[in-house]
């Protein structure tokens, strides 16, 4: 199982370019997220699906939009980039595994926007 | 609303215990949680703890829930260098599949 799947894994932008981010998952997970980790605050949530055909905001979710293709793929994608989404973006699904929902993360997307 | 602190930075000698702390102002949450990240990596997934329970050890790790000030801690007995990461502590919000993340506790271990 290769678990959680992003691509790709550096992008650089100018302002205003737009770009899309892959998410796959292998665990025939219902729920999927996607959150921002900038220094000194955490991860925040951007979008979650919490099952396939289903779509919420979550925390920052200005300037993105996402697309829960199908239960394996949940796509996040910036229409207008701007310097503010410099970021390094998760990937993450989960589901109820007995006792809790853990949350299993994809290795990352460090985006630049000039 | 619900918010989630930690300390930044923890420094420790290798061999000591590490004691990594977090306080969350949700207290209907059922499940907190540990995840370590390595440089350039994702998150794992550590430990967590159910909401009914005090305290869970798990190898090298302890876990102590102290409801009443919601304050959760993280003990990593015999630090090793291998234990350099950051470390976040996480509430569920809103439903069992929604987390909150604190800012990241950055431990370094130094010989």
């Amino acid at each position: 199982n290769a678990g959680v799947t992003q691509t790709p894994k550096f992008q650089v932008l100018k302002t205003g370019q737009s770009m899309t981010l892959q998410c796959a998952q292998d665990m025939n997970h219902n729920s999927m997220y996607w959150y921002r980790q900038d220094p000194g605050m955490g991860l925040r949530l951007i979008y979650y699906s919490a099952s396939e055909g289903t779509t919420d905001k979550g925390e920052v979710p200005n300037g993105y939009n996402v697309s829960r293709l199908n239960k394996r793929e949940f796509s996040l994608r910036l229409e207008s980039a701007a310097p503010s989404q410099t970021s390094v973006y998760f990937c993450a699904s989960s589901e109820f595994q007995g006792s809790s929902y853990e949350q299993y993360f994809g290795p990352g997307t460090r985006l630049t926007v000039t | 609303g619900e918010d989630v602190e930690q300390s930044l930075f923890l420094s420790v000698r290798e061999g000591d215990s590490s004691v990594i702390n977090c306080t969350y102002t949700d207290s209907s949450s059922t499940y907190l949680y540990w995840y370590k990240q390595e440089p350039g990596a994702g998150l794992q997934l550590l430990t967590y703890i159910f909401s009914n329970m005090d305290m869970k050890q798990d190898q090298r790790l302890t876990v102590l829930l102290n409801k009443k000030d919601k304050h959760l801690s993280l003990r990593i007995a015999d630090t090793q260098t291998g234990d350099s990461a950051i470390y976040f502590c996480a509430q569920t919000s809103g439903g069992y599949n929604k987390l909150i993340f604190g800012a990241g506790t950055r431990l370094a271990v130094h010989p």
